[in-house]
């Protein structure tokens, strides 16, 4: 069955800190991994990685693939109180999205 | 990029009442996927709805519960059907698409529609 893992589920930080967000993935027909940002409602588009090892970037945020593990990483520098949220990774396989579980982070001042 | 509008926002529905809610999209497009998000859960994939045939359902999620409609390249339908309080959850439509980076394909979401059952 496919399956996508997140870990940890839950992260609080403060202000400044560093995180580092993980994910694992089981998925035939893998196509890409996604990440995304949830605040309220909708998630919003983070990063797509398709190829291992080329790191993707947008401001303080960072992600990596690693098709011969299976996972990917979502890195968070200099974290605001902002950037509280459920970050999902989800798995492109075919046609479909598999989302993992969310990992909720709490950033406090 | 897609702009998704849906209708209702929220919800509040009796136990035995049925629920429709709508997605419009503002590009055409081949498939329109239904998501549901339980409460402090993650994102479900309830079914994919193409124009012109009929939606396929992913394992757990049947026709007469949460029929589709899809009249046309950019909407469509979901009814939440005889509903119960465990059907209480954030309803979202999706499509796919690409980015302004680099063309990445992604898929974008509607705003979603909570729904809470009594």
């Amino acid at each position: 069955e496919d399956k996508v893992v997140q870990s940890p589920l839950s992260l609080v930080v403060h202000e400044g800190d560093t995180v580092t967000l993980n994910c694992s993935y089981e998925v035939t027909n893998f196509r890409s991994l996604l990440w995304y940002k949830q605040e309220k409602k909708a998630p919003t588009f983070l990063f797509m990685l398709t190829s291992s090892g080329i790191e993707k970037k947008s401001g303080r945020l960072s992600s990596i693939l690693d098709k011969k593990e299976l996972f990917s990483i979502l890195n968070i520098t200099a974290t605001q109180t902002g950037d509280s949220a459920v970050y999902l990774c989800a798995a492109f396989e075919g046609g479909k999205l598999i989302f993992g579980q969310g990992t909720e982070l709490s950033v406090k001042p | 990029s897609a702009v998704i509008s849906q209708k209702p926002s929220r919800d509040i529905c009796q136990r035995g009442t049925s629920l429709t809610i709508q997605c419009q999209v503002d590009s055409q497009v081949t498939m329109m996927f239904w998501y549901r998000q339980q409460p402090g859960q993650s994102l479900t994939l309830i079914a994919t709805a193409n124009q012109g045939s009929e939606a396929t359902y992913e394992s757990g999620f049947v026709i007469d519960k949460f029929p589709i409609s899809r009249p046309n390249l950019t909407f469509s339908t979901l009814t939440v059907s005889n509903m119960s309080p465990e059907d209480s959850s954030i309803y979202l439509c999706s499509v796919h698409g690409t980015t302004d980076r680099g063309l990445e394909e992604t898929q974008y979401f509607g705003p979603g529609t909570r729904l809470l059952v009594l």
